[in-house]
């Protein structure tokens, strides 16, 4: 058990809808960053938050936002759904904003666009 | 840019047989470099690291040094189970971006 929530672990939606995904990091982590796994593309940065500022922005399409919350929690937020969003997409936590700490992952949230 | 590039798969091994993953990288400066295992159905689960050259980052019978001679991280293992199929990432991240570059992933398959 990494210590990271993530949920819900499993979203069947449609597309043109929008979903939020939810992560808890681990306890004491104040770094948050988001990534998406998919078959073509494989694993990408989508964005990062550091004491609930932004801190850096990878592929992340217009369409995707986020936040980090006072508590450290984060959220995704996915609209206008597209067949191609469908992806796990993985939330991790480090404790400070460094390169040399390695990222603790969640179990992903696996969506599905129908 | 940075990037990583790994051995494509699977590989298919034996039980008791020696495992070498090979990782290279691309960076500027001296980046961070991490190996990340996923087991079928699972989240990613850091496996080890090493943050400076020469570093030997080890967990779980796994290996990985860092030469930055070679910009290489490979993963071995002298002996492997069953309970390690699985895949492999490789990764890495520097101190201008601290996000972590993946690579591909090598599938693990291991026969008993």
């Amino acid at each position: 058990d990494s210590g990271v929530t993530q949920t819900p672990k499993h979203l069947i939606t449609a597309t043109g809808q929008r979903v939020t995904l939810r992560c808890s990091p681990r306890s004491g982590d104040l770094s948050v960053y988001w990534y998406q796994q998919s078959l073509d593309q494989g694993l990408q940065f989508l964005i990062q938050y550091y004491n609930g500022e932004e801190r850096a922005k990878g592929n992340i399409l217009e369409r995707f936002s986020a936040q980090q919350f006072p508590d450290l929690h984060s959220e995704l937020n996915l609209s206008s759904l597209e067949l191609g969003d469908s992806a796990l997409y993985f939330c991790a936590s480090s404790p400070r904003d460094s390169y040399n700490q390695p990222q603790h992952f969640g179990d992903g949230t696996r969506l599905s666009i129908l | 840019g940075n990037s990583v590039t790994q051995m494509e798969g699977p590989v298919t091994l034996s039980e008791e047989a020696f495992l070498t993953i090979n990782c290279t990288y691309t960076a500027t400066g001296y980046p961070s470099l991490f190996w990340y295992v996923q087991y079928p159905g699972e989240g990613l689960q850091l496996l080890l690291k090493a943050t400076k050259a020469d570093d030997k980052g080890s967990n779980k019978g796994f290996e990985a040094t860092y030469r930055k001679e070679t910009t290489s991280f490979h993963l071995e293992k002298g002996s492997v189970q069953v309970s390690d199929s699985a895949v492999y990432f490789c990764a890495l991240s520097d101190h201008s971006n601290y996000q972590l570059i993946w690579g591909a992933g090598t599938k693990l398959i291991i026969k008993p």
